[in-house]
């Protein structure tokens, strides 16, 4: 069965400095997909970025960038520039193709401090 | 244009009561799902609807029953609510991952209370 592990429940990153939050996954699978979703206070869910595991090119939307490492089974995210606005529950997700469940990690929680 | 959405945002409610949420997506999107978010905000899918065929129905009690009049609505009905009904509910929706590998679209959630 596939899992995603968020080893960091928390997180804490000083303004304008550069964060990296971890997922690893486990699968057996070639042909999947990995998202990070970013849940503000409002409890909106919010699709920040994800990554076709065919590609090798990491992802990249703004300040944020994945590292997406296959062979290891990691897909880190990297925010920089950390902004107040940043401050979120951070949800990292796998999807086998053609299959409709997101499997999703635990969430780690991203402090910002002015 | 609200992508996603759901009615009521907030829920308050007596123990044995029936409620039910309301949900609704205007992205043309074939596939829905119900999620469940307790305190420590763990993610737990529900249900999930493809052109109003269940596909994903996972282990939560029979007092949850979903139903999806047409592809553009989901609606979930509990019955007999208990306390540990409170958490918040995620309405979603994506395309048909066999057609393109989108990600799934989040309602701003309901936050039932049962006292």
């Amino acid at each position: 069965a596939q899992t995603v592990t968020q080893s960091q429940p928390e997180m804490s990153v000083q303004e304008a400095e550069t964060v990296t939050l971890s997922c690893t996954y486990d699968t057996s699978e070639s042909d999947y997909y990995l998202f990070w979703y970013k849940q503000p206070p409002s409890r909106q869910m919010i699709l920040v970025i994800r990554q076709e595991a065919y590609k090798q090119q990491n992802a990249t939307e703004n300040r944020f960038s994945v590292n997406f490492q296959k062979a290891a089974k990691s897909f880190s995210l990297k925010i920089s520039d950390s902004q107040l606005g940043d401050a979120a529950m951070y949800f990292c997700a796998y999807r086998r193709n053609s299959n409709y469940q997101l499997i999703w990690g635990a969430g780690t929680k991203l402090i910002i401090k002015p | 244009d609200t992508a996603v959405s759901q009615t009521p945002k907030y829920l308050v409610t007596q123990m044995g009561n029936d409620k039910s949420i309301k949900c609704e997506q205007n992205l043309g999107h074939d596939t829905m799902y119900w999620y469940k978010q307790d305190s420590k905000k763990f993610l737990k899918i529900m249900f999930s609807y493809n052109n109003k065929e269940l596909i994903i129905n996972e282990t939560v009690p029979n007092r949850f029953s979903p139903k999806s009049p047409d592809k553009a609505h989901l609606n979930l009905h509990i019955n007999s609510l208990e306390l540990g009904d409170s958490a918040v509910y995620f309405c979603a929706s994506s395309l048909s991952p066999l057609a393109a590998p989108s990600g799934q679209f989040f309602g701003p959630g309901t936050r039932l209370t049962v006292l």
